[in-house]
């Protein structure tokens, strides 16, 4: 399978704790992307990487929240002292270039409950 | 206001239907992606536009550059066309999606 691959597909997590997220994008694609979506809503921008560096980062990135994509393949999403409105599926996309000219990979999300 | 709008937000249909979904969007946006979503799943790209037409299979796509607007129509409609169909405005390193319209076909 050389999709985009997300692990867990799921996570239950009390609020307070901390939660990690993996994503290892297609392994052509230099860019790599972070969405959140809650129900009834599309997904919404948190963080991009282009190679191993965050270019940019959403004002809904709270301080809580941190992303790294050390050496430009796989990226990992950090949630540090989680709370309920945490919970929502966590989306990760790559693509070779930019989406004037290029399709959205999506792997199959993350799945976060924060009871 | 948010920079995409889908319309409907919900459609049902009868199998073998012709289907419309329609995206509006605001300046700023290069390209138009059309994107699909099961239940519970993942997001599957469907189109990539940024003028003309394109078509797979039962899927058409369309964009008008000038008014802004794209549609897209599923021609002969089955069941397995039940899904999340969701708008994307591409710009850069940016998508910035409509809410989703939640197609549902009966047999």
């Amino acid at each position: 399978d050389t999709g985009v691959s997300q692990d867990p597909r799921h996570k239950i997590t009390k609020r307070g704790q901390n939660v990690t997220f993996r994503c290892d994008p297609i392994s052509e694609h230099n860019r790599l992307y972070w969405y959140r979506q809650t129900l009834g809503q599309g997904p919404e921008f948190l963080t991009y990487f282009q190679n191993e560096a965050q270019l940019e980062k959403s004002r809904l990135l709270s301080d809580r929240f941190s992303a790294e994509r050390p050496k430009g393949s796989f990226s990992t999403l950090e949630i540090q002292r989680t709370e309920q409105g945490d919970s929502a599926m966590y989306l990760c996309a790559s693509s070779p270039f930019s989406f004037e000219n290029t399709e959205a990979f999506f792997g199959q999300g993350t799945r976060l409950t924060v009871v | 206001k948010n920079e995409v709008e889908q319309s409907p937000q919900n459609l049902t249909a009868q199998e073998g239907e012709f289907i419309t979904i329609n995206c509006s969007y605001s300046v700023g946006i290069s390209a138009l992606h059309w994107l699909q979503q099961h239940p519970g799943g993942g997001i599957v790209s469907l189109f990539m536009l940024s003028s003309g037409k394109k078509k797979h299979g039962r899927l058409i796509a369309t964009i008008n550059i000038q008014e802004k607007h794209s549609s897209l129509h599923i021609t002969a409609s089955h069941p397995r066309d039940s899904a999340v169909y969701i708008c994307a405005g591409g710009s850069n390193y940016k998508l910035t999606f409509g809410k989703g319209t939640l197609l549902t076909v009966n047999p």
